[in-house]
């Protein structure tokens, strides 16, 4: 299995600042996936990450808003840029391992 | 430690089958349980249970929460080659952890 971790937890932030969100796995794992998560609904894929390359982002999701590293097999941070209310939902970074998805605890972001 | 154990972790039946599916939960300040059906890239919403007792139903799908024993099933009546996937139970909490995700079922239904 993997464990998955995030900060932060939670934030509430200004209109028109930028957060990033930290993901943090315990095994090396080559897919991670940034997913939305609002309340009473499917969660949104945003983007796939990949070590080495650019993320792929899924209709909807654009590279300026949501900005993604991934520097090695174990670390992604997924910036949402410019926020607006719109943006506050809890963000779930998430890793494909061995055939299986686990999921990280996300973080509940509130703009203001 | 919160933690989510889902049971079986995987499942292969025959269509017109029933399945139950067990989530059983561990979370210091829980909000609400969730349920999704993950087929392709992001996991679909199915339900979400906050209180206990209460059956939620959409089609052949059922579901109920019991906050005393800390556990909730997922119940498919007469199942279908399309219900192939992947449930994933998920707790939300209050405090600390966002979401605590299960590991998933594994459910194949044959023709």
């Amino acid at each position: 299995s993997a464990v998955i971790s995030q900060k932060p937890s939670r934030d509430i932030c200004q209109r028109g600042t930028s957060l990033t969100i930290q993901c943090q796995v315990d095994s090396q794992v080559t897919m991670m996936f940034w997913y939305r998560q609002q309340p009473g609904q499917s969660l949104t894929l945003i983007a796939t990450a990949n070590q080495g390359s650019e993320a792929t982002y899924e209709s909807g999701f654009v590279i300026d808003k949501f900005p993604i590293s991934r520097p090695n097999l174990t670390f992604s941070t997924l910036t949402v840029s410019n926020m607006s209310p719109e943006d506050s939902s809890i963000y779930l970074c998430s890793v494909a391992l061995k055939g299986a998805q686990y999921f990280g605890p996300g973080t509940r972001l509130t703009v203001l | 430690e919160d933690k989510v154990v889902q049971s079986p972790l995987s499942l292969v039946v025959h269509e017109g089958d029933t399945v139950t599916l067990n989530c059983s939960y561990e979370v210091t300040n829980f909000r609400s349980l969730l349920w999704y059906k993950q087929e392709k890239k992001a996991p679909t919403f199915l339900f979400m249970l906050t209180s206990s007792g209460i059956e939620k139903k959409s089609g052949r799908l059922s579901s109920i929460l019991d906050k005393k024993e800390l556990f909730s099933i997922l119940n498919i009546t007469a199942t279908q080659t399309g219900d192939s996937a992947v449930y994933l139970c998920a707790v939300e909490d209050n405090y600390g952890q966002n979401f605590v995700f299960g590991p998933g079922t594994r459910l194949s239904v044959l023709p």
